[in-house]
């Protein structure tokens, strides 16, 4: 079964407008965390965001933050006044405190695309 | 400094060769990883490794194999190679394996088998 699902392939968002990428996740483990990564084009990974499972408040980076709804089990992405250096793929991942190995699951990804 | 780093970032083989891809990290991370990332973007987990152990997906094949000459580098040999093993590989690092630690990945390395 899918542990991480991002349901949008594709997006497309106006140039200073903020998009909420989806994510939802499955676990029945009580610790874990969710991450956020950008690759753009160029193919690197860049670590985003990430938020816990046992925070209370939800995660804030700079014009990311992202949406944590733990009875929903979705983890989304929004990204205010969008750039267009923001156009790239998002991936959002989870690591189970459980997890042998400890590895990050990651989500089918999501390509953003900024229009100008 | 790079913090995690993989050579080479291109590999072109034909298909049967063997061929290795480098990864060292200078971060003092205890955990690596292998990630495959295939042409749909799709990344999964080939092997984690840290000074204890090994932990190797069951769908990866044994032609495929992680070396670690010490703590700061975890090599992916890759035997008999196939058409298929094409794809973008990553190398990640990672402090530990609490869920709040993020994974810090190497640039990528594009293997095309010909």
């Amino acid at each position: 079964a899918q542990k991480i699902t991002q349901t949008q392939p594709g997006m497309f968002v106006q140039e200073k407008e903020a998009v909420t990428l989806d994510c939802t996740y499955d676990t029945s483990d009580p610790s874990y965390g969710l991450f956020w990564y950008k690759q753009p084009s160029s193919g690197e990974m860049i670590f985003l965001i990430y938020q816990g499972s046992y925070d209370q408040q939800n995660a804030t980076e700079g014009r990311y933050s992202l949406n944590f709804q733990k009875a929903r089990k979705s983890a989304n992405l929004v990204i205010s006044a969008s750039q267009l250096g923001d156009s790239a793929m998002y991936f959002c991942a989870m690591r189970e405190g459980s997890n042998a190995g400890n590895m990050l699951t990651f989500g089918g990804g999501t390509r953003l695309m900024v229009k100008p | 400094d790079t913090a995690v780093s993989q050579t080479p970032k291109y590999l072109v083989t034909q298909m049967g060769n063997d061929k290795s891809i480098k990864c060292e990290q200078n971060l003092g991370h205890d955990t690596m990883y292998w990630y495959k990332q295939d042409s749909k973007k799709f990344l999964k987990i080939m092997f984690s490794y840290n000074n204890k152990e090994l932990i190797i997906n069951e769908t990866v094949p044994n032609r495929f194999s992680p070396k670690s000459p010490d703590k700061a580098h975890l090599n992916l040999h890759i035997n008999s190679l196939e058409l298929g093993d094409s794809a973008v590989y990553f190398c990640a690092s990672s402090q530990d394996g609490r869920p709040n630690t993020e994974a810090f990945f190497g640039q990528g390395t594009r293997l095309t088998v010909v």
